[in-house]
């Protein structure tokens, strides 16, 4: 157990429709990273929070958001899905510092259908 | 824009042999990190070593070292007395004043009996 916990593991659902992952960061870390896995597109950063506030974005849809709660455990919301969603999606924290690796959680797969 | 190069998708070794695999950066600045991320089949994302860019010296965690050569922009990986469990995707990352980790397409490692 890494300390980085995401729910749900798995996730099917179909086009058109509107998904919450969930992520609770590992304890004291204050940063949270999501991240997209999918097969030809390897992993693609979609966006940072910090202690509640987004701090960095990278190749996130518009069709995605994100939040972070003042406990710290972050959602990604996935919305009007496409098959071309489906992908890995992973959380990571990491305490402030740039020489700190990530945490990662166990990642949600989603597939769309 | 930082990017991170892993031009082996692939490589095997046998069963208690050595092994190298290679990754390339490109970035501007001076002060970062590098990173080995190991990847097996279970998805999960597991640190297996860094590197301070200001370090000359070349990490070392038990039989996995690094080869890092900071003016030709190159960080390998070396894993010596190879063990089954060693099996994986391996990902290159480089993490700079942006925060975020930047990924490489991974290397697929597989370890021959």
């Amino acid at each position: 157990d890494s300390g980085v916990t995401q729910t749900p593991k798995h996730l099917i659902t179909a086009t058109g429709q509107r998904v919450t992952l969930r992520c609770s960061p590992r304890s004291g870390d204050l940063s949270v990273y999501w991240y997209q896995q999918s097969l030809d597109q390897g992993l693609q950063f979609l966006i940072q929070y910090y202690n509640g506030e987004e701090r960095a974005k990278g190749n996130i849809l518009e069709r995605f958001s994100a939040q972070q709660f003042p406990d710290l455990h972050s959602e990604l919301n996935l919305s009007s899905l496409e098959l071309g969603d489906s992908a890995l999606y992973f959380c990571a924290s990491s305490v402030i510092g740039q020489g700190n690796g990530y945490t990662f959680g166990s990642g949600t797969r989603l597939t769309v259908v | 824009a930082q990017t991170v190069t892993q031009s082996q998708p692939e490589m095997s070794v046998q069963e208690a042999e050595t092994v190298t695999l290679s990754c390339t950066y490109d970035t501007s600045e001076s002060d970062y990190y590098l990173f080995w991320y190991k990847q097996p089949p279970s998805r999960q994302m597991i640190l297996v070593i860094r590197q301070e860019a200001y370090k000359q010296q070349n990490a070392t965690e038990n039989r996995f070292s690094v080869n890092f050569q900071k003016a030709a922009k190159s960080f390998s990986l070396k894993i010596s007395d190879s063990q089954l469990g060693d099996a994986a995707m391996y990902f290159c990352a480089y993490r700079g004043s942006a925060r975020q980790l930047t990924f490489g397409s991974g290397t697929q490692l597989t370890v021959l009996p």
